[in-house]
């Protein structure tokens, strides 16, 4: 079946580290997104990327690394300077490279939490 | 800068009755896309329905419809005939094309046996 995973499911952390957070999808969509999900705040674009070996910054990319060297796979790298990184992460897929007219496939997140 | 505004933070319906959400956006655009999602207690977000600014007419899936007033800038979403299943945080959400999608706060929707 077609889809967008992600892993891991949850994740811990210490102050400090760097942790990279794994987004991986079989739709042979262009576009793939990174979201940041806080309790009362929706969702926040962190990064987004419309094809291979591109990638704009989001909303909230201070602290957030990504890469895209293959079309399937878009992972996600919180880094040290992320003041706040304790969250529930969202990773997307679309299908237009020229804007998201179409619906977005989320995958089933991962959460972040910093001990 | 495109927002999108959802003013009801929780919502109850009693099963098998009707509930309508809120949803107000601000853009300058004449052509967009917008969609309500769903996220229930599993996280798994997953589209309920969408809408296209330059169609009158409104979307309609299965139970899920909207009343899309373009210039209102209003996308409400009525659920009908609610079940336990409906029991989820439902965004809103703004799509101009190249630009990225805007989503808003969510509102909770508890569904009552």
């Amino acid at each position: 079946d077609g889809g967008i995973t992600q892993s891991p499911k949850y994740l811990f952390r210490k102050e400090g580290q760097n942790v990279t957070l794994s987004c991986e999808q079989n739709l042979n969509h262009d576009a793939m997104y990174w979201y940041r999900q806080d309790p009362g705040q929706g969702l926040r674009l962190i990064y987004y990327s419309q094809i291979v070996n591109d990638f704009q910054k989001g909303d909230i990319a201070e602290g957030y690394s990504v890469s895209r060297e293959k079309k399937e796979s878009f992972p996600l790298t919180v880094t040290s300077a992320q003041k706040n990184p304790t969250a529930f992460y969202l990773c997307a897929s679309s299908i237009e490279r020229d804007g998201p007219y179409n619906e977005q496939f989320f995958g089933p997140g991962t959460r972040l939490t910093v001990l | 800068a495109q927002t999108v505004t959802q003013s009801q933070p929780e919502m109850s319906v009693q099963e098998a009755e009707t509930v309508t959400l809120s949803c107000t956006y601000d853009t300058s655009e004449s052509d967009y896309y917008l969609f309500w999602y769903k996220q229930p207690p599993s996280r798994q977000m997953i589209l309920v329905i969408r809408q296209e600014a330059y169609k009158q007419q409104n979307a309609t899936e299965n139970r899920f419809s909207v009343n899309f007033q373009k210039a209102a800038k209003s996308f409400s979403l009525k659920i009908s005939d609610s079940q336990l299943g409906d029991a989820a945080m439902y965004f809103c959400a703004y799509s101009g094309g190249y630009q990225k999608v805007t989503f808003g706060i969510g509102t909770k929707l508890q569904v009552i046996p």
